[in-house]
C-alpha cells in the first residue's frame, strides 16, 4: 500500500526541539518532492516546508526559517523536519506530504499522511 | 506572499444540490491552484490540480474551473460523504498559501 507515517511529535516546552520523521512505503520517495504541512488545532492548513529529490533545494515559510530545517534520507526512504527554539504558535498536526507536478511546475500534494501532533506548551 | 482569499467561510446544502466555492488570488498564480478535501479527523485529500485537472479517483462530480486570479470548485449533486471542508492553495510561489477554507455543512 501506498502511504506515508509521520512520527516523532510528543509535548514540549518553549524553547525546546522535536524531530519529526515520515516514512514513505509503497513507492520509492527519491523519486519526488517532498513537503511539511501543518494544521493548528481548529484552523487552516499552513504550508511549512519542501524539498527536492536530492536534498539539494529547501524552502520554508518565513516564520520557521532559522528554526525549523527539512531534510531526507533516500536511503531509508525517509523525510524529517527538525525543529528548533518551538513557540507556543508552532503547536500543530504536522503532516507529511508527497509532492507531484504537471511539467516540473504546477505543484500539489497528491499523497498525504495522517500527520503527527506537537504540543509547545510549559 | 501570495494571498488566497475563499468565499464562503461555510455553507449548508442538501444532497444531490449543487455547490460552488470560489477561490480568489492576489497576485495572479496562472493555473497553479488545487483543491483538497478534510473530513472531520482526516488528512487533506487531493482532489483538484492545475485549476481544472481532476486527480484520479476523484468523482467526477467534482470539478474546477479559473485562470489567474479567480477560481472555482463545482461540487454537482452533493453526496452524504461530500460535508467536509475545502481548501484551496496556490503553489505559484513560495511560501505556497492555502485559503481559509469552506465548510460544507449539512442543511
Amino acid at each position: 500500500e501506498v502511504q506515508l507515517l509521520e512520527s516523532g511529535g510528543g509535548l514540549v516546552q518553549p524553547g525546546g526541539s522535536l524531530r519529526l520523521s515520515c516514512a514513505a512505503s509503497g513507492f520509492t520517495s527519491v523519486s519526488y518532492w517532498m513537503n511539511w504541512v501543518r494544521q493548528a488545532p481548529g484552523k487552516g492548513l499552513e504550508w511549512v516546508a519542501n524539498i527536492n529529490q536530492d536534498g539539494s533545494q529547501k524552502d520554508y515559510v518565513d516564520s520557521v526559517k532559522g528554526r525549523f530545517a527539512i531534510s531526507r534520507d533516500n536511503a531509508k526512504n525517509s523525510v524529517y523536519l527538525q525543529m528548533n527554539s518551538l513557540r507556543v504558535e508552532d503547536t500543530a498536526l504536522y503532516y507529511c506530504a508527497r509532492l507531484d507536478s504537471v511539467a516540473g511546475t504546477r505543484w500539489y500534494s497528491d499523497l498525504w499522511g495522517r500527520g503527527t501532533l506537537v504540543t509547545v506548551s510549559s | 506572499d501570495i494571498q488566497v482569499t475563499q468565499s464562503p467561510s461555510s455553507l449548508s446544502a442538501s444532497v444531490g444540490d449543487r455547490v460552488t466555492i470560489s477561490c480568489r488570488t492576489s497576485p495572479a498564480v496562472a493555473s497553479y491552484l488545487s483543491w483538497y478535501q478534510q473530513r472531520p479527523g482526516g488528512p487533506p485529500k487531493l482532489l483538484i490540480y492545475g485549476a481544472t485537472s481532476l486527480q484520479r479517483g476523484v468523482p467526477s462530480t467534482f470539478s474546477g474551473s479559473g485562470f489567474a486570479t479567480e477560481f472555482t470548485l463545482t461540487i454537482d449533486s452533493l453526496q452524504p460523504e461530500d460535508f467536509a471542508t475545502y481548501y484551496c492553495q496556490q503553489t505559484s510561489s513560495t511560501p505556497w498559501t492555502f485559503g481559509q477554507g469552506t465548510k460544507v455543512e449539512m442543511k
